[in-house]
Parts: structure tokens; C-alpha cells; sequence
């Protein structure tokens, strides 16, 4: 399975909102449910910020939302602070049983 | 509060095997759970690698598949990855973490273990 396609960097100022897209195929994002989002800060593990398209985990920020339209995902963050800029990746979860990262989206609060 | 720690040898020959074990404190491997394998090449982006339910049912990358095992072991609350013939293309860090069943999300991760593929 291919690696699901995000732009390789986003940015935004403080206080402003941004959206970091994720695109795949009908044998992906389209045909389940089970796309996640995971925000990583420079040398640490990957953290889960959104499961299911659109339900944020117990502590994370209200800031965060998700959604999905036929075969693309979306990841959006509003009212940016200086502590979002990360690397932000989308999965899903695949026909095959397989699960599939994206790219990787560098985002760069200015 | 859940915890997973990656350990293994941090450095590889080529062509040889890598093993790592993530073993799993502050909760029981046996339960409703996926415990899965993801890697990261230095600078490069989150690889999903496969994923094993406590029954010892496994799902694996298909770009792996023909070099990669996962195992569990419920008496030690661990899991394994086994990945044989490996090149300097597997150089990376592996991370461990866990999904609950019926939902997409890995909730939980280790920290991360270094492997590197040299002679």
C-alpha cells in the first residue's frame, strides 16, 4: 500500500488556523472510518491528537478537530501556538488489514 | 498509567536478523488490544510495520511481510519483532505502541529504540 500523500509543510501565525490535508484512495481513507492523526515534536514518540476522523483522546486541546471527505482527511488546528509546531502525521487503516501512514506535514507557527 | 519499552541490540549487521521486544508494564497484554510495530528512518517519515492481537493474530505491511514476524508473549507482557535480512534501508528508530480494538489510534507508544544496519 502506498503512503498516504500530505503537503510536506504548512505555517501559520499565532492565534490564526490551519489545515493539513491527507489524501488517499478508495481503499483507504474513503472506505473506513479509521483515519488518526498524530502530532511529533523533534526527537520524541509520535502522539495521538485524533482517532476515528474526529474524536480527540482524553487531553487533547479542543483545538484540535478532524474530518473527512470521500478520500481525504483533514486535520485542523485553531487558535495556533507557538507549542503546535511539530511534524504532523495521518494513518488509516487499509482493505488489505494493513495500516498506512502519510508523509508527514512540517508545521511552522511564524 | 500504561507503559511500553522498547529494548534490543542498537546495532546490526547486514543481511542478519534484528529483534526488538517491547515489553509492557501498568496493564495486561491480554486484553482488547493491537500491539504494533512502527518505524521512523532518520529524517524520514512514521512507517507502519504490523500489528498483533494477544491471541497471536498478526497484520503486517505487505512491503515487510516476506521478512517480518510478530509474536506475543503473554506471560512475560511482551511482544517481539523479528525482521531478518536486513539492509542499512532498515536503519531506524522502532517504536512499539498499543490500539485499542474497534478503533483506529495508537494511544500509547514506547519511547523509541535506535537500530542501526552496519558492518
Amino acid at each position: 500500500q502506498s503512503a498516504l500523500t500530505q503537503p510536506a509543510s504548512v505555517s501559520g501565525s499565532p492565534g490564526q488556523s490551519i489545515t493539513i490535508s491527507c489524501t488517499g484512495t478508495s481503499s483507504d481513507i474513503e472506505a473506513y472510518k479509521f483515519v488518526s492523526w498524530y502530532q511529533q515534536h523533534p526527537g520524541k514518540a509520535p502522539k495521538l491528537m485524533i482517532y476515528d476522523v474526529s474524536y480527540r483522546p482524553s487531553g487533547v486541546s479542543g483545538r484540535f478537530s478532524g474530518s473527512k471527505s470521500g478520500n481525504t482527511a483533514s486535520l485542523t488546528i485553531s487558535g495556533l501556538q507557538a507549542e503546535d509546531e511539530a511534524d504532523y502525521y495521518c494513518n488509516s487503516y487499509t482493505t488489505t488489514g494493513a495500516w498506512v501512514f502519510g508523509g508527514g506535514t512540517k508545521l511552522t507557527v511564524l | 498509567q500504561l507503559q511500553l519499552q522498547e529494548s534490543g541490540p542498537g546495532l546490526v549487521k547486514p543481511s542478519e536478523t534484528l529483534s526488538l521486544t517491547c515489553t509492557v508494564s501498568g496493564g495486561s497484554i491480554s486484553k482488547s488490544y493491537y500491539w504494533g510495530w512502527i518505524r521512523q528512518p532518520p529524517g524520514k517519515a512514521l512507517e507502519w510495520i504490523g500489528e498483533t492481537y494477544y491471541t497471536g493474530n498478526t497484520y503486517y505491511s505487505s512491503s515487510l511481510k516476506s521478512r517480518v514476524t510478530i509474536s506475543v508473549d503473554t506471560s512475560k507482557n511482551q511482544f517481539s519483532l523479528r525482521l531478518s535480512s536486513v539492509t542499512a534501508a532498515d536503519t531506524a528508530v522502532y517504536y512499539c505502541a498499543r490500539r485499542r480494538e474497534y478503533y483506529s489510534g495508537l494511544e500509547f507508544w514506547g519511547r523509541g529504540a535506535l537500530v542501526t544496519v552496519s558492518s
